[in-house]
């Protein structure tokens, strides 16, 4: 069994640039949540990802946005980059069925994200 | 926000038990307790989970009060490598099972 792996590790972009982070989420697993993660803080929910539509959204502006795709692996897209967009960005998969998410969810090693 | 409170930081001294406290007072009848912890520079990792009984697992035990107002999350063993943010998560298995983090609690284990 597989973990869930994040791709790239670490990241250096400049402020108006966007960018693409990936994620494959766990073997057997078919929701895939986003988290952004401030130096000295709990992990923020961005939103949320099941059945390739998002399935709930945090406190982001729409620059924030993602994809699933059939095997469940996912984007998370940022455009316009600001300074406080620096942060590590964590990538989570759980299993949605019977209309209820379980909260068991399994996060990926990171990727950080540094914006000059 | 968060809807749990724990205290920023405890220490525990290796091969003792580490008890970490949380409040949840505001817990609905349909919502679990959560226990995640973060290790420097990783992701965070799931504990363990409880409705209302208490759950051990080969982690760690879990003690929910009965007025499920509090709970505590307890190591059995210490070892350094538990060192790390501890975050107790309130949540229910709904259509949307985003986390709400809080700050957590730091745990320091000493040799």
């Amino acid at each position: 069994e597989t973990g869930v792996t994040q791709s790239p590790t670490h990241l250096i972009k400049t402020r108006g640039q966007q960018v693409t982070l990936r994620c494959s989420s766990q073997s057997g697993h078919n929701t895939v949540s986003w988290y952004q993660q401030a130096l000295g803080q709990g992990p923020q929910f961005i939103f949320q990802y099941y059945r390739e539509e998002e399935n709930g959204r945090g406190n982001f502006p729409p620059r924030f946005s993602g994809l699933q795709f059939p095997n469940y692996s996912s984007e998370l897209n940022v455009n316009a980059l600001e300074l406080d967009d620096s942060a590590l960005y964590l990538c989570a998969s759980s299993t949605t069925f019977g209309g209820a998410a379980y909260n068991e969810q399994f996060f990926g090693p990171g990727t950080r994200l540094t914006v000059l | 926000d968060a809807k749990t409170t724990q205290p920023p930081s405890m220490d525990c001294a290796e091969g003792r038990a580490a008890n970490l406290p949380c409040n949840h007072s505001t817990i609905s009848g349909n919502e679990y307790v959560y226990w995640y912890r973060q290790i420097h520079s990783q992701g965070p990792q799931y504990i363990i989970h409880g409705l209302k009984n208490n759950e051990t697992n080969e982690m760690a035990s879990l003690i929910i009060t009965e007025d499920r107002k509090s709970s505590t999350l307890i190591l059995p063993h210490a070892t350094l490598r538990d060192t790390a943010v501890y975050y107790c998560i309130v949540g229910s298995p709904g259509a949307t099972n985003k986390l709400i983090f809080g700050t957590g609690t730091l745990l320091a284990v000493q040799p």
